[in-house]
């Protein structure tokens, strides 16, 4: 099976702070993976598809890039509403795996 | 709208059955693949299993393999796990999503949207 392996498990930013979280794939994915938000007590939102296409009504401050192995999310400019845990989803052959999270916390 | 509602969680003792259902709404159930995904309580989100739109193909997470079954009744328009020999690992809250898809480049892209609020599963004695 393919493991993600997702860095860092946490970071603190202030608000307008630029933001990269990292996954790796344990092998060659292409392009099949996607990226997701979640807050306390709501179901997961997804934000990016295909590795860095934007998913609709997602602000521009998201976006995505990488293939194959290692993946990359970026906030450009960190709001306020952007405080979540971030999860990374590989969909290669058949199997679909999440990364562990990465807890975006207020510094 | 396009809606998933979850229910039939509750606690349940070791080694016993839970079955779930997901009552999808607002979009043409039959023409799209189901996804289970579950969170125990403060870890990560976890994949379960996959049914495709016909009920054709399943897949599910080594975790699960052999004691959980997904299925679907299209005419309802609603999905289901069977969880049969629980453990308390199994406890979670577990989402329903639907997969949609597009081609992009020369491969077909994959994500969850819409996920259901979920259903919360305890095993316990």
């Amino acid at each position: 099976d393919i493991q993600m392996t997702q860095s860092p498990s946490s970071l603190s930013a202030s608000v307008g702070d630029r933001v990269t979280i990292t996954c790796r794939a344990s092998q060659g994915i292409r392009n099949d993976l996607g990226w997701y938000q979640q807050k306390p007590g709501k179901a997961p939102k997804r934000l990016i598809y295909a590795a860095s296409s934007l998913q609709s009504g997602v602000p521009s401050r998201f976006s995505g890039s990488g293939s194959g192995t290692e993946f990359t999310l970026t906030i450009s400019s960190l709001q306020p509403e952007d405080f979540a845990t971030y999860y990374c989803l590989q969909h290669n052959s058949y199997s679909w795996t999440f990364g562990q999270g990465t807890k975006v916390e207020i510094k | 709208q396009v809606q998933l509602v979850e229910s039939g969680g509750g606690v349940v003792q070791p080694g016993r059955s839970l079955r779930l259902s997901c009552a999808a709404s607002g979009f043409t159930f039959s023409s799209y693949g189901m996804h289970w995904v579950r969170q125990a309580p403060g870890k990560g989100l976890e994949w379960v299993a996959v049914i495709w739109y016909d009920g054709s193909n399943k897949y599910y997470a080594d975790s699960v393999k052999g004691r959980f079954t997904i299925s679907r009744d299209n005419s309802k328009n609603t999905l289901y796990l069977q969880m049969n020999s629980l453990r308390a690992e199994d406890t979670a809250v577990y989402y329903c999503a639907r997969e949609s898809h597009r081609i992009v480049g020369a491969t077909m892209s994959r994500w969850f949207d819409p996920w259901g609020q979920g259903t919360l599963v305890t095993v316990s004695s």
